[in-house]
């Protein structure tokens, strides 16, 4: 079975640091491209970063210089660090998996990340 | 690009048709425009992607149509199951990806 399991979502302090980890089953992170986006609380989704399979990386203007992608292939992670928390970064993040034509076709259950003092 | 859906709530009885809009500030190519259902508590899933293919295993009452800058989603008859938010999402200039603020389909 297909499946994206997030973890590391704490609460944190402004300017702290944090690394999300998704745990992929039944395909490789390498195999396609893998996304995380965020939503806040009561808010629409927002797309955070994407790494492709031949290695691209980028990211939204909102979180560039702070946030890195990474994975891990043969232990098929996607990592999402996240460096100089803000309190607007608190969000629900979600790992996705990039399916055909720049759409997001499988959903983690999300790790929450909240950022206060 | 910024996507902007409409209306921002929608009331419906279970049978009506619902007629979901999506604009975008820019042209958006078909092939990278897309559609997903979200319900409380739970991840968005994909619907639609390339302006109107349904994903594997969408039932046939959703429809996705549109070009250049104005997408649109029907539902031609809405099942109890359907009630819930709905995003548009988009792929264009890099960095890349964005969501709309969505549509609440919502039971009258």
């Amino acid at each position: 079975e297909v499946q994206l399991v997030e973890s590391g979502g704490d609460l944190v302090r402004p300017g702290g640091s944090l690394r999300l980890s998704c745990a992929a089953s039944g395909f490789s992170v390498s195999d396609t491209y893998m996304s995380w986006v965020r939503q806040a609380p009561g808010k629409g989704p927002e797309w955070v970063s994407v790494i492709y399979s031949g290695g691209s990386r980028y990211y939204a203007d909102a979180v560039k210089g702070r946030f890195i992608i990474s994975r891990h292939e043969s232990e098929s992670t996607l990592y999402l660090q996240l460096n100089s928390l803000r309190p607007e970064d608190t969000a629900l993040y979600y790992c996705v998996r990039g399916g055909g034509v720049y759409v997001f076709d499988i959903w983690g259950q999300g790790t929450m990340v909240t950022v206060s003092s | 690009i910024v996507l902007t859906q409409s209306p921002g709530t929608l009331s419906l009885s279970p049978g009506e048709r619902a007629t979901l809009s999506c604009r975008a500030s820019q042209t958006v190519s078909n092939s990278y425009l897309a559609w997903y259902q979200q319900k409380p508590g739970q991840a968005p899933r994909l619907l639609i992607h390339g302006t109107s293919y349904r994903a594997t295993g969408i039932p046939d009452r959703f429809s996705g149509s549109g070009s250049g800058t104005d997408f649109t989603l029907t539902i031609s008859r809405l099942e109890p199951e359907d009630f819930a938010m709905y995003y548009c999402q988009q792929y264009g200039p890099l960095p890349g990806f964005t969501f709309g603020p969505g549509t609440k389909v919502y039971v009258k």
